[in-house]
């Protein structure tokens, strides 16, 4: 069975600093990995995915994350945090032949001013 | 990419009572899922509605409860059937383009 573990429940960083969030996943073959971000009162917005080759993947509004198949993790990164960028961050797995995703408990981002 | 919406975005129900939920997309597509998020929670899925075929069920989510319709390709219903407060939630409609699942903005149901 897959699995996605979030370890940060809230991190709370300074606009203008840079933000890593972490996910770690359980899966038995490659898995497709997703980075969703929640806003306030709004539905999932895809942020990135990766499926295969280069494992460092580009995203929208400045995001990317690596994906390291030793550490079985999908860390997302931004070099410079924006006040915007508060929101609830899911990371998600999923297998190619279903599509079906499971998703980690979410990181809450605070950006102080 | 898709372009996905749900009616309604919000509702305040009364204990007992059934809620149907609508989500419309802006294209075809064969693969449409239906999730629940509780409060503070993380996302559940609780059933994957292929056109033309019956809906398929998570365990520990039964069609009596939330049963669910797709006429055709681009729309697709959920019912919150005989509703409690534990039902309150916002349930989350997506649809599966190249592999990748593209989210409705929500229902926000409280029930009360």
């Amino acid at each position: 069975a897959q699995s996605v573990t979030q370890p940060d429940i809230h991190i709370t960083v300074s606009e203008g600093a840079s933000l890593e969030l972490r996910c770690n996943y359980s899966y038995g073959a490659t898995p497709y990995l997703f980075w969703y971000v929640q806003s306030p009162g709004q539905g999932l917005q895809l942020l990135l995915k990766y499926f295969s080759g280069d494992t460092l993947v580009q995203g929208i509004k400045g995001f990317e994350a690596e994906f390291k198949r030793s550490q079985s993790s999908f860390n997302l990164r931004k070099p410079s945090v924006h006040w915007s960028d508060a929101a609830e961050y899911f990371c998600a797995v999923g297998p190619s032949n279903d599509y079906k995703l499971s998703f980690g408990a979410g990181t809450t981002v605070t950006v102080r001013a | 990419s898709a372009v996905i919406s749900q009616k309604p975005s919000r509702d305040i129900c009364q204990r007992g009572t059934s809620l149907t939920i609508q989500c419309q997309v802006d294209s075809q597509v064969t693969m449409m899922f239906w999730y629940r998020q509780q409060p503070g929670q993380s996302l559940t899925l609780i059933a994957t509605a292929n056109q033309g075929s019956e809906a398929t069920y998570e365990s520990g989510f039964v069609i009596d409860k939330f049963p669910i319709s797709r006429p055709n390709l681009t729309f697709s219903t959920l019912t919150v059937s005989n509703m409690s407060p534990e039902d309150s939630s916002i349930y989350l409609c997506s649809v599966e383009k190249s592999d990748t699942q593209y989210f409705g903005p929500g229902t926000r149901l409280t029930v009360l």
